[in-house]
């Protein structure tokens, strides 16, 4: 089973900063990699797929890129509503797994 | 619309079992495959296993086999998730999401089920 660690656990920035979130896989994933983003009490939402394509309505401030075992979500000037926590997922055959997540907080 | 609308909350006892219930509307139910994802309180997502409503073929994250089925009816565009012998780290909110070429588009709103003596 493909193993994704998050980093950082938590992300303290401000409004209009930029936010990098790290994704790292325990082997290749090839490029079935998934960024969401989950606000308190609401389902998970896609944001980022294919390691760097945009969901349909996600804003061009979001990012996705990398390969292999290494990923990253790029949020380039966060707004109030991003403060959030943000998953990577990976689809291996049938499997998904999921990272542990990345709690981007105000500081 | 695609809608992926679940049932509602659940208090179960240790040891008894529980089935949330995902309809699917807006879309041709057997084009796409089912999950299920859980979230304990405050902690991450979990994928539990994955279901492809046309011909029923499942499969289980190695964690839940034996204690889960999922199951559809084409009939009614519902997918179900059983889950056996309940404990109290099974208190979770449980999620159905479809798959739409290896990323979840459609989430349903998640079902709180609560496990307590």
């Amino acid at each position: 089973e493909i193993v994704l660690t998050q980093s950082p656990a938590t992300l303290s920035l401000s409004p209009g900063e930029r936010a990098t979130l790290s994704c790292r896989a325990s082997q290749t994933v090839t490029n079935y990699l998934v960024w969401y983003q989950q606000r308190p009490g609401q389902a998970p939402r896609v944001l980022i797929y294919d390691a760097s394509s945009r969901a349909t309505g996600i804003p061009a401030r979001f990012s996705g890129s990398g390969s292999g075992t290494d990923f990253t979500l790029t949020i380039s000037s966060l707004e109030p509503e991003d403060f959030a926590v943000y998953y990577c997922q990976q689809r291996s055959d049938w499997l998904w797994t999921f990272g542990q997540g990345t709690k981007v907080e105000i500081k | 619309q695609v809608h992926l609308v679940q049932s509602g909350a659940e208090v179960k006892k240790p040891g008894a079992s529980v089935k949330v219930s995902c309809k699917a509307s807006g879309y041709t139910f057997m084009n796409y495959y089912i999950h299920w994802v859980r979230q304990a309180p405050g902690q991450g997502l979990e994928w539990m296993g994955i279901i492809s409503p046309a011909g029923g073929n499942t499969y289980y994250a190695q964690k839940f086999q034996g204690r889960v089925t999922m199951t559809s009816d084409t009939s009614t565009s519902t997918v179900d998730m059983e889950l056996s012998s309940l404990r109290s780290e099974d208190t979770a909110v449980y999620y159905c999401a479809r798959e739409n070429l290896s990323k979840s588009d459609f989430w349903g709103q998640g079902t709180l089920v609560t496990v307590s003596s």
